[in-house]
């Protein structure tokens, strides 16, 4: 089954204690992205990549890392984090970086508590 | 600075009734709006989608009606059902560079009442 797959689903950790969540996907898609959801606020941009070793930032990109090290996977990494990092994360694949009517696929979502 | 309103926040609707969402956008580049629904405790799914060069598509009960003169478009859910009730974004983008990125409205949380 073609899918984006995050882990873990529910995460609760205390302040500044390094954390990673996990993005695959087994769609052989160019283009991965992060999101952050917030009530109000709509979805986010955290950083995006266009392929591998390819990273950018996205919107609020402040206190977050990634890396693509592998076409497959892409790792939203919080080396300390904070209670306003406390959100839903989803990641998200498409096939290519430009194409119109490349749709975005989404993991069913990481909600993080930061305490 | 948000480029695309999205409106109402919410909306409650009684089942067979016509949900209406409506999106309005600033860019005049944008050539690409697609439309996203989210059920609780999953991510957004690509539900329907449109270009500028065309007024309308419809796809089963979903329609989207697009006016590229007053930079809006909206969805329309006729026969609107209980298993509709989910959040609604609408977007849209176009090529920035070598990226195309999608600019969010901030999401319509419909319900559907039995």
């Amino acid at each position: 089954e073609a899918q984006v797959t995050q882990n873990p689903r529910y995460l609760i950790t205390v302040t500044g204690k390094k954390l990673t969540v996990t993005c695959s996907q087994n769609m052989n898609h160019e283009y991965m992205s992060w999101y952050r959801q917030d009530p109000g606020l709509g979805l986010r941009q955290i950083y995006y990549s266009m392929n591998v070793e390819v990273t950018d930032k996205g919107d609020v990109p402040e206190g977050y890392k990634v890396s693509r090290k592998e076409k497959r996977n892409f790792p939203l990494i919080l080396e300390s984090p904070s209670p306003n990092q406390t959100s839903l994360y989803f990641c998200a694949s498409r096939p290519t970086p430009t194409a119109y009517n490349s749709p975005l696929h989404f993991g069913n979502g990481t909600r993080l508590t930061v305490t | 600075q948000q480029q695309v309103k999205q409106s109402p926040q919410s909306l409650i609707v009684q089942k067979g009734g016509i949900s209406i969402i409506n999106c309005a956008y600033e860019n005049t580049a944008f050539d690409y709006f697609p439309w996203y629904q989210q059920f609780p405790g999953k991510g957004p799914a690509l539900l329907i989608a449109i270009r500028p060069d065309v007024s309308e598509k419809k796809e089963g009960r979903f329609t989207i009606s697009f006016n590229k003169s007053a930079k809006q478009f909206s969805l329309h859910i006729m026969d609107s059902q209980p298993g509709d009730s989910a959040t609604y974004f609408c977007a849209a983008s176009n090529n920035a560079g070598n990226n195309r990125k999608l600019i969010w409205g901030l999401g319509t949380s419909l319900a559907v009442n039995p």
